[in-house]
């Protein structure tokens, strides 16, 4: 069984403060992606990385950066945290073929 | 530019009544569908992909081209079907393959 893990289910943090949320899988994916769920929004694409220090902006980029230095973790940074980033985070991994992607349990900030 | 619709924000059906789950889709490609679940306070899950065409939780999905759609079907709804779903396309692009969700479909089963 795939599993994601995310470092943190609810997160507090307040306007201005620097946020990282970490991301692991258990099952050699070269892929990983970010993605914030609101509703009536759906999924959003942030970032997501096919292979160790690779990076690609997704839909909405802005705000927020991401690394990672190791295949199986890929972190999600927020340099400055804003009211309007308060989301559902789901970290997702996979492989390239097939291309279904397995889901973290998600990650709930609040930006006071 | 790839998109997913699903019209309907909501669906609420009598349990034992039969459901659809609209999914419409655009791009210029071949595409590979899909349709996730996340039931309350789980994780999003995988519930089927066209291309193994097979049948899950008496869930089924077919591709059609012609109407670029993937609707959701199962012919006798139950209360545990409640739940979130969304309807996805995979994409190819900057070395990986993507998925664009749709926005969504909450389903809730009347008992």
């Amino acid at each position: 069984d795939v599993k994601v893990t995310q470092s943190s289910r609810y997160l507090v943090k307040r306007t201005g403060e620097k946020v990282f949320l970490e991301c692991v899988q258990d099952m050699d994916h070269e892929n990983m992606f970010w993605y914030r769920q609101d509703p009536g929004l759906g999924l959003r694409l942030i970032y997501f990385s096919y292979d160790v220090k690779m990076k690609e902006k997704g839909d909405i980029p802005e705000g927020y950066s991401v690394s990672r230095e190791k295949k199986e973790r890929f972190s999600l940074i927020l340099e400055s945290a804003s009211t309007n980033q308060t989301s559902m985070y789901l970290c997702a991994s996979s492989l390239s073929n097939p291309p279904e992607q397995f889901f973290g349990p998600g990650t709930r900030l609040t930006v006071l | 530019a790839q998109r997913v619709t699903q019209p309907e924000k909501l669906l609420s059906v009598f349990k034992g009544a039969p459901v659809e789950l609209k999914c419409n889709y655009s791009y210029s490609g071949s595409p590979e569908l899909f349709w996730y679940v996340q039931y309350s306070r789980q994780r999003l899950q995988l519930l089927l992909r066209h291309i193994s065409r097979e049948s899950i939780k008496g869930f089924t999905a077919d591709l059609n081209k012609g109407e670029t759609s993937f609707h959701l079907k199962k012919p006798f709804a139950q209360e545990e079907d409640s739940a979130m779903y969304y309807c996805a396309l995979s994409v190819s692009g900057a070395g990986s393959y993507q998925l664009t969700f749709g926005k969504g479909t909450k389903l809730s089963v009347i008992p």
